[in-house]
């Protein structure tokens, strides 16, 4: 079975600091896709990354940037520089590489970004 | 480009009716998801259509049953609607393993 954890429920920052957000899995599959959503007030899932479980290199996007280590089953994502627009909860999810595999959400982290 | 559309956006049923949701996911992606999110809560898995075809059942009441038409369309029909339906029904469309790109959700309210 997957399972992804993260074990922030809530973070509080205030504006232009750098936050990170962890995500830790589990999986017995060798390969493996990881995922970043964001949810805002509104209420959509917005897509913000994919990483094959092949792929370890960092990848960074603007002020989002996310590390992923195999080795410690982790895929944390960094905030730079936040944003009152950066508040929302954030989703980690994990899916199978097979075909139409589901993709298995953590419990989230709520981001707060205050002035 | 073409997103994942959801409708109705907003539903208010009664207990013990009947809902549907639709979901046109986008052109050409061959995988289809269901999800329910209650409040505060992560989105859990419903159900999955690869092709047409139910690909993976996850924590769906017997009361939900779900099909992908011939246009890649998809509708959820849920039945003997309950107080903890109440929730945000996401559907969401995929390509492959590429990234799955998820709808606006439909806000289901039973009262």
């Amino acid at each position: 079975a997957q399972k992804v954890t993260q074990a922030q429920t809530e973070i509080s920052v205030v504006e232009k600091e750098d936050v990170t957000l962890d995500c830790v899995y589990e999986t017995r599959d060798t390969t493996y896709y990881l995922f970043w959503y964001k949810q805002p007030p509104s209420g959509e899932l917005v897509f913000l990354i994919r990483r094959n479980s092949f792929d370890e290199q960092n990848e960074i996007s603007g002020r989002y940037s996310w590390n992923f280590q195999k080795s410690t089953s982790s895929f944390n994502f960094t905030i730079t520089a936040s944003q009152v627009v950066d508040s929302a909860v954030y989703f980690c999810a994990l899916s199978s590489t097979g075909t139409a595999s589901k993709l298995t959400f953590g419990t989230g982290t709520r981001l707060q970004v205050t002035l | 480009a073409a997103g994942v559309i959801q409708s109705p956006r907003h539903l208010i049923k009664e207990k013990r009716e009947t809902a549907t949701l639709k979901c046109y996911p986008i052109p050409r992606h061959d995988t289809v998801y269901w999800y329910q999110q209650g409040p505060g809560q992560d989105p859990q898995f419903l159900i999955s259509f690869y092709e047409k075809m139910q690909s993976d059942k996850g924590s769906i009441p017997d009361r939900f049953s779900a099909q992908q038409f011939s246009d890649y369309h998809s509708e959820l029909n849920m039945s003997s609607l309950e107080l903890g339906d109440s929730a945000l029904y996401f559907c969401a469309s995929r390509f492959g393993g590429a990234e799955a790109f998820f709808g606006q959700g439909t806000r289901l309210t039973v009262v």
